[in-house]
């Protein structure tokens, strides 16, 4: 089993709607990131969360430390989201452990 | 500012031959981090190193080792390379302290071992 477990491992959603991808782990974590991966490989750090919620534009990360469980929303969903999105948790001597990603496609 | 650059961009080699991939992190970042992406593989942690030292490094073979530069910048080498090599190389550098730590990536290398 995976320390670090993603679902859905793809997502088809419609121009619009509101997207939730989950995120599992099962280590302990000083802190968890929600990246983005583009095609070709480019990676942007969405969040940074060890407790809360973090909102930025249509985004939402929200971490439950006792459940061990994040969730990344997007609200009003558009074609342009369509990525892979990865959550990693940040463990001893900061090295971070990665999902497998969430395949985003949104349709116009 | 400028982010994480990495070169070269794309990388080809054959089997048994050794790679270099090059990072450098945003000015003032220390630390430098090496993530490997297998195809269909999600990203694994190779190397950590930090004010010229490595500092932790994931379950991979010592033919996978690098360096940082005084300046800071990083290199990872790749030994005697081997079809599985063939991935993308995530160099991410990191900022930490005053409540902030947060890895910031770099476009990658795509090395191709044929």
């Amino acid at each position: 089993k995976n320390e670090v477990e993603q679902s859905p491992q793809n997502l088809t959603a419609q121009e619009g709607e509101f997207i939730t991808i989950n995120c599992s782990y099962s280590v302990g974590i000083s802190a968890l990131h929600w990246l983005q991966q583009h095609p070709g490989g480019g990676i942007v750090s969405l969040f940074m969360l060890s407790s809360g919620k973090k909102k930025h534009g249509r985004l939402i990360a929200t971490i439950n430390i006792q459940e061990k469980h994040s969730s990344l929303h997007i609200t009003a969903s558009h074609p342009r989201d369509s990525a892979v999105y990865i959550c990693a948790v940040r463990t001893s001597g900061s090295r971070l452990t990665f999902g497998e990603g969430t395949q985003l496609t949104v349709n116009p | 500012e400028a982010g994480v650059t990495q070169s070269p961009t794309h990388l080809i080699k054959t089997r048994g031959q050794q790679a270099t991939l090059r990072c450098s992190p945003i000015s003032g970042h220390t630390s430098v981090y090496w993530y490997q992406q297998a195809l269909g593989l999600g990203l694994q942690f190779l190397l950590w190193y930090d004010e010229g030292e490595e500092r932790n490094r994931g379950n991979f073979p010592p033919r996978f080792s690098g360096r940082q530069f005084p300046n800071y910048s990083s290199e990872l080498n790749v030994n005697a390379l081997e079809l599985e090599d063939s991935a993308l190389y995530l160099c991410a550098s990191r900022v930490a302290g005053a409540g902030k730590d947060t890895q910031y990536f770099g476009p990658g290398t795509r090395l191709t071992v044929l």
